[in-house]
């Protein structure tokens, strides 16, 4: 079975760091581009962050442009986002996504990072 | 603001046909694939409709996707109950150099 479990999340105070992981299950992990989609409590989707199959390759949002570094580990099927200079607009939960072609085909169930005093 | 843009909610009644509008520019959905997205409360989306068109196996055949110029659209027929939840479009926007998502469409089967 195709599984997608994200960990790490958690609260961390404003300015703070924080690094998300993504375990992947079930499917040729280095053959995958990945990408990391957030959600604000009651909010719509906003994509995050992307990276290619073999991680040569990032592409971020402008919002966490220069705070967020994406990362893959192909040997350990692991996905992260390391995540500085937190801000209280960052809290969300963090969906771990598999894209393949131009859609992101499998989901995580999610990851909530909070960012409060 | 997102910028893609969906009707915040609609609803219909069981069995009937309903359609969701995705309304883009000609730097995302006028020029790249789109593809939609239901997510019920609590849980992680799930791919409906990708390359504007195309159904993931295991999706029903009452879920179409079409699109025309900078517009996209979803069709659910025969609706149900289990239907309701929110529905996203999103496509890759060539200028902004980034994946963009419409706000998300609240559908409620009454």
């Amino acid at each position: 079975e195709v599984q997608l479990l994200e960990s790490g999340g958690g609260l961390v105070q404003p300015g703070g760091s924080l690094r998300v992981s993504c375990a992947a299950s079930g499917f040729t992990f280095g053959s995958y581009a990945m990408s990391w989609v957030r959600q604000a409590p009651g909010k719509g989707l906003e994509w995050v962050s992307g990276i290619s199959a073999s991680g040569g390759s990032t592409y971020y949002a402008d919002s966490v442009k220069g705070r967020f570094t994406i990362s893959r580990d192909n040997s350990k099927n692991t996905l992260y986002v390391q995540m500085n200079s937190l801000r209280a607009e960052d809290t969300a939960v963090y969906y771990c996504v598999r894209k393949k072609g131009d859609a992101f085909h499998i989901w995580g169930q999610g990851t909530m990072v909070t960012v409060s005093s | 603001q997102s910028v893609l843009t969906q009707p915040p909610s609609l609803s219909a009644a069981p069995g009937q046909k309903v359609t969701i509008s995705c309304s883009g520019s000609s730097s995302n959905i006028g020029k790249n694939y789109v593809s939609w997205y239901q997510q019920f409360p609590g849980t992680g989306p799930k791919l409906l409709i990708y390359e504007n068109n195309e159904r993931p196996s295991g999706i029903p055949d009452r879920f179409s996707g079409s699109k025309s110029g900078t517009s996209a659209t979803l069709g659910i027929t025969g609706l149900q109950t289990g239907d309701e939840a929110y529905y996203y479009c999103g496509t890759w926007d060539s200028s902004l150099s980034a994946w963009v998502f419409g706000g998300g469409t609240k559908l409620t089967v009454l």
